[in-house]
Order: structure tokens, then C-alpha cells, then sequence
């Protein structure tokens, strides 16, 4: 993998449901791994940065998962409610890459029906 | 901290003219990051600034588009002249330290650019 694929690229689900998706990597020289909840018009918020593989970190009812070895990170939302339709974008950055080089995917937009 | 602040937040101009955008990063940051959103392509990086100097500018798209930073708090964006396929979202964000130490970039909300 080159570049930093995310998937779906849309979901719709209604409140209640739990909900995940997936953010592929490029594994080689892999530092770490970003990801961000964007309401539009507003700043894309930082949800978790993770560095190890398996790393799980959690935050609410949203967690994530790391595995470097293959190149992939999960996002789970438990219970989706209506505020949390959003993108989620992730991004990784590599050993040795620019210091700006964070590597974007095209998020995956979450619409939550009440 | 009030965050990342850029201004305009929104701006219509017409083809060939002047744009400028402007970002405040949080104070205290070493690192200034202009991203460009879009459909086809999504979040790309433009160009980097550390301590004030451009460091990579390599995802400028041409010689039309211009960053400078001239302090530690104040950076603009220049497109001169303005095509109707710049339009999109700029983000404007800045890190304590750069993206490759796993740090957090902050985001600014953006200032959403439409060419006519």
C-alpha cells in the first residue's frame, strides 16, 4: 500500500447502531497514526494518535486499534447518536518522511439517522 | 488558547484575482502546516513552516500559490492569480512539534475558497 485508504467511503446508520471502519497504511518505515473527526465548517478534531503496534485506545464511545505489521487501524463507535455524523479521517506518518508528512486518507463520513 | 485562527472563512472571488488567506497558530507552536482539502483528492499538504522558515514546500501545485511566515504568530497563503480549480477548503494547522514525532496537529476551521 502507498497511500493511506479509508473505508467506506460513506455510511449511514441510525442511532443506536454500533458502527466501524478501516484505515490502511502504509506499513513500512510506520510511525504513527492519526485520527480525526471533521464536523464541516468547523477545525477536524484530533481523536487519538497511536504508535505501537496493537495499541487500543478509547475515548467515550469511540475506540481504535493498531496493528503495524499489516498496515491497519480500526475506528469503532459504540451506540452511534446524531452528533456523531462527522468524517473520520485518518493519517499516518512515516520514519524519516518530512515532519509535514502527514499522509491522509479521504475519510469516511458518518451519517447517523435519529 | 483559542486554537488555530484563520481568516477569511469564507471568500468568493473572481478568476484573476488576488487571495490571501491568513492563520494565527497557537502560541507557543514551532510548527505551521497549509493543508488544501477537495473532493478528488482530499486533505494534501502544501507547505510547512518550523520556527518561521519554509522547510517543504514541495505540494505547492505551482508558481501561482505563495506562503510566507514573517513571525511566529502570523502566516499567509497567496494565490495570485485565483482559477476556479482552486477552489476548496484551506486548513491552516500547527503542532508543537512536527507531524514524523507523533505529535498532535491542531487544526484551524478553515477558510473555504470559491473561484467564479
Amino acid at each position: 500500500i502507498l497511500n493511506v485508504e479509508q473505508s467506506p467511503q460513506s455510511l449511514h446508520v441510525q442511532e443506536g447502531d454500533s458502527t466501524n471502519f478501516t484505515c490502511s497504511f502504509p506499513s513500512s518505515n510506520f510511525y504513527a497514526l492519526h485520527w480525526y473527526r471533521w464536523e464541516t465548517a468547523k477545525s477536524p478534531e484530533a481523536l487519538f494518535v497511536m504508535t505501537l503496534n496493537g495499541d487500543e485506545k478509547k475515548k467515550g464511545r469511540i475506540s481504535a486499534t493498531l496493528n503495524t505489521k499489516e498496515g491497519y487501524s480500526y475506528l469503532y463507535i459504540k451506540g452511534s447518536q446524531p452528533e456523531d455524523s462527522a468524517t473520520y479521517l485518518c493519517a499516518s506518518t512515516n520514519y524519516g518522511g518530512s515532519q509535514g508528512n502527514l499522509i491522509f486518507g479521504k475519510g469516511t463520513k458518518l451519517s447517523v439517522k435519529p | 488558547d483559542a486554537g488555530v485562527i484563520q481568516s477569511p472563512r469564507h471568500e468568493v472571488t473572481e478568476m484573476g484575482q488576488e487571495v490571501t488567506l491568513r492563520c494565527k497558530p497557537i502560541s507557543g507552536h514551532d510548527y505551521l502546516f497549509w493543508y488544501r482539502q477537495t473532493m478528488m483528492r482530499g486533505l494534501e499538504l502544501l507547505i510547512y513552516f518550523n520556527n518561521n522558515v519554509p522547510i517543504d514546500d514541495s505540494g505547492m501545485p505551482e508558481d501561482r500559490f505563495s506562503a510566507k511566515m514573517p513571525n511566529a504568530s502570523f502566516s499567509t497563503l497567496k494565490i495570485q492569480p485565483s482559477e476556479p480549480r482552486d477552489s476548496a477548503v484551506y486548513f491552516c494547522a500547527s503542532s508543537l512539534r512536527g507531524a514524523s514525532s507523533g505529535n498532535t496537529i491542531y487544526f484551524g476551521e478553515g477558510s473555504w475558497l470559491t473561484v467564479v
